[in-house]
């Protein structure tokens, strides 16, 4: 089974851009999550999705955005980039039974894409 | 809301040596718990995790964790360690809907 996959790997943007990353999930899994990684603040969660429909957010900007579509890819999208957006950007994804009684599971990570800001 | 602790940034170790990598936790519920490992330019992968059941637990490469309530940790434990060990360990804490919290992550050095 093919894991979890995340398009592009590197990204190098300015100042008040904006950008779309992509995340795949493993097959059959509904859930995505992505989170930031930073050398000063560590891994942040960002959000989670499941069933198109984000179910829990972490405290992060409006900036900071995604969807899920209907086939469970997700993208997030970052908007008006600042230069402490430079960060790698992982996408989890996991299988939760159904939406009710999901309790936590096993979540699967991509390789990340590395967003530089200039 | 949950959080993680993992006291030591850095922990040098020599090849064939016994490893131990401490994460304390703090969370209202019963803990899932998990160890990753990052290597450079690489994703997460799951080394191990705790949802309930036997304290001691068993994961891949030879790691293994206790759980201990009393003490709000989950110590991570390798006897004999190898060089391809050499990477970045995290400690995490997960809840409901996939809110995962992650420790600051500890950085393994393993000298010949």
């Amino acid at each position: 089974k093919a894991g979890v996959t995340q398009t592009p790997r590197y990204l190098i943007k300015t100042r008040g851009q904006q950008v779309t990353l992509s995340c795949s999930p493993i097959s059959g899994h509904r859930s995505v999550s992505w989170y930031q990684q930073t050398p000063g603040q560590g891994l942040q969660f960002l959000f989670e999705y499941f069933s198109e429909t984000q179910r829990n957010k972490g405290n992060f900007p409006g900036r900071f955005s995604g969807r899920q579509f209907s086939n469970s890819r997700s993208e997030m999208n970052v908007s008006t980039l600042e230069l402490g957006d430079s960060a790698l950007y992982l996408c989890a994804s996991s299988f939760p039974r159904d939406w009710i009684r999901s309790s936590y599971n096993e979540q699967f990570f991509g390789p990340g894409t590395r967003l530089t800001v200039l | 809301a949950q959080s993680v602790t993992q006291p030591d940034i850095h922990i040098t170790v020599s090849e064939g040596a016994s490893l131990e990598l401490r994460c304390n936790y703090s969370y209202g519920a019963t803990p899932y718990l998990f160890w990753y490992v990052q290597s450079p330019g690489q994703g997460l992968q799951l080394l191990l995790k705790y949802f309930s059941g036997d304290t001691l637990v068993q994961g891949i490469k030879g790691f293994e964790a206790e759980f201990k309530r009393s003490q709000s940790s989950f110590n991570l434990r390798k006897p004999s360690v190898h060089w391809s060990d050499a990477a970045e360990y995290f400690c995490a804490v997960g809840a409901y809907n996939n809110d995962m919290r992650f420790g600051a992550g500890t950085r393994l050095t393993v000298k010949p």
